[in-house]
């Protein structure tokens, strides 16, 4: 047990519609991370928060927003989806600010777009 | 060309065998990943290094700062080592690049 939750675990939904993925970093670290996994992408960095700040972005859509909360929580919001848009989302959480950081990895939201 | 490149992309082994899996970077990095993905898809950290060499159980993680280069060892491999495994490094800031992954097939 890495001590990063995400929920939901598993997502259907349709094209067009906006979903919202959430994340709850390990006790003590401030930086979570967002990642994207596709099959044919592989793991991409989206976008990292640190307490509660946008630290680093990476190859975030437009359509896809995110928000790191006092609780440190994150949350990343995904619209107008698309089929292409079906993945696996990981957050990661880390003491560090940079990626200097051991990574704790959350299990993990698999979106499917129909 | 990635940034970050591994090899192989495949790897089949024997029980038993020793397994090396490479990983190498084109810039400068402060610290490099190695990462375990099982089939049911988690990710879990095996090693963050910066220099030098980190062994845990039968795993061992090398680097070379001025190679740019780093490995990954798996000493008597074993079926429940099979996975994907996956090296990065923060190319820029905090910004992880992946690797493509190498799929370990350890059959009994």
């Amino acid at each position: 047990d890495s001590g990063v939750t995400q929920t939901p675990k598993h997502l259907i939904t349709a094209t067009g519609q906006r979903v919202t993925l959430r994340c709850s970093p390990r006790s003590g670290d401030l930086s979570v991370y967002w990642y994207q996994q596709s099959l044919d992408q592989g793991l991409q960095f989206l976008i990292q928060y640190y307490n509660g700040e946008e630290r680093a972005k990476g190859n975030i859509l437009e359509r896809f927003s995110a928000q790191q909360f006092p609780d440190l929580h994150s949350e990343l919001n995904l619209s107008s989806l698309e089929l292409g848009d079906s993945a696996l989302y990981f957050c990661a959480s880390s003491v560090a600010s940079q990626g200097t950081g051991e990574l704790f990895f959350g299990e993990g939201s698999r979106l499917t777009v129909l | 060309k990635n940034e970050v490149e591994q090899s192989p992309q495949n790897l089949t082994a024997q029980e038993g065998e020793f397994i090396t899996i490479n990983c190498s970077y084109s810039v400068g990095i402060s610290a490099l990943h190695w990462l375990q993905q099982h089939p049911g898809g988690g990710i879990v950290s095996l090693f963050m290094l910066s220099s030098g060499k980190k062994k845990h159980g039968r795993l061992i993680a090398t680097i070379n700062i001025q190679e740019k280069h780093s490995s990954l060892h798996i000493t008597a491999s074993h079926p429940r080592d099979s996975a994907v495994y996956i090296c990065a490094a923060p190319t820029s800031g905090s910004r992880l690049t992946f690797g493509e992954g190498t799929q370990l097939t350890v059959n009994p």
